[in-house]
């Protein structure tokens, strides 16, 4: 069983770019949620994903963009980067079959905007 | 509303116990979880409750819930050099009728061994 992996680890961007993250859900899974640490807070709810489609969104603009694909692999865009958004992004994937809700978190994408 | 707070500091001697508290806002939660943080590591699930038990048990962790409170803590037993991480508290929010879910975390609390 494999576990959540992201991708890039580290990434650099300026503002105003765009970047895309990546997430492959762990075995499995069908729901996949996305979270934003800044440094020194607990992680924010963005959005989860479910079947495709956008399942739950946070107070994140609609800047932050996502897609779930059939593998339930999944992708977040955030476009118009501001310096705020540097952060660490952590994909969680979970399973609708799973009673306790539980979601496993990947290593996550540290993004610094400069 | 949703929210969740946790002090942000604890130092602790080697060797006693450690206890973390936290409290929640949302009466709906179904879930209480306590998370760990390494510095730049990724979370990891240390143990969760539900919320119709009052206490929980795993190897050195104790979990207690205060539901009418909405006061959750965590106990570390034997506290060791391993265990300075950060630590949060967390509760599932599900969407009545719906699959839609998410984890509503605190801060985080730093705790810190002392020789």
């Amino acid at each position: 069983e494999t576990g959540v992996t992201q991708s890039p680890t580290h990434l650099i961007k300026t503002r105003g770019q765009q970047v895309t993250l990546r997430c492959s859900s762990q075995s499995g899974h069908n729901t996949v949620s996305w979270y934003q640490q800044a440094l020194g807070q607990g992680p924010q709810f963005i959005f989860q994903y479910y079947r495709e489609e956008e399942n739950g969104r946070g107070n994140f603009p609609p800047r932050f963009s996502g897609l779930q694909f059939p593998n339930y692999s999944s992708e977040l865009n955030v476009n118009a980067l501001e310096l705020d958004d540097s952060a660490l992004y952590l994909c969680a994937s979970s399973s609708t079959e799973e009673y306790t809700y539980e979601q496993y978190f990947g290593p996550g994408t540290r993004l610094t905007v400069t | 509303g949703e929210d969740v707070e946790q002090s942000l500091f604890l130092s602790v001697r080697e060797g006693d116990s450690s206890v973390i508290n936290c409290t929640y806002t949302d009466s709906s939660s179904t879930y209480l979880y306590w998370y760990k943080q390494e510095p730049g590591a990724g979370l990891q699930l240390l143990t969760y409750i539900f919320s119709n038990m009052d206490m929980k048990q795993d190897q050195r962790l104790t979990v207690l819930l205060n539901k009418k409170d909405k006061h959750l803590s965590l106990r570390i037993a034997d506290t060791q050099t391993g265990d300075s991480a950060i630590y949060f508290c967390a509760e599932s929010i599900r969407k009545r009728y719906s699959s839609a879910s998410k984890i509503i975390f605190g801060s985080g609390t730093r705790l810190s061994i002392r020789p």
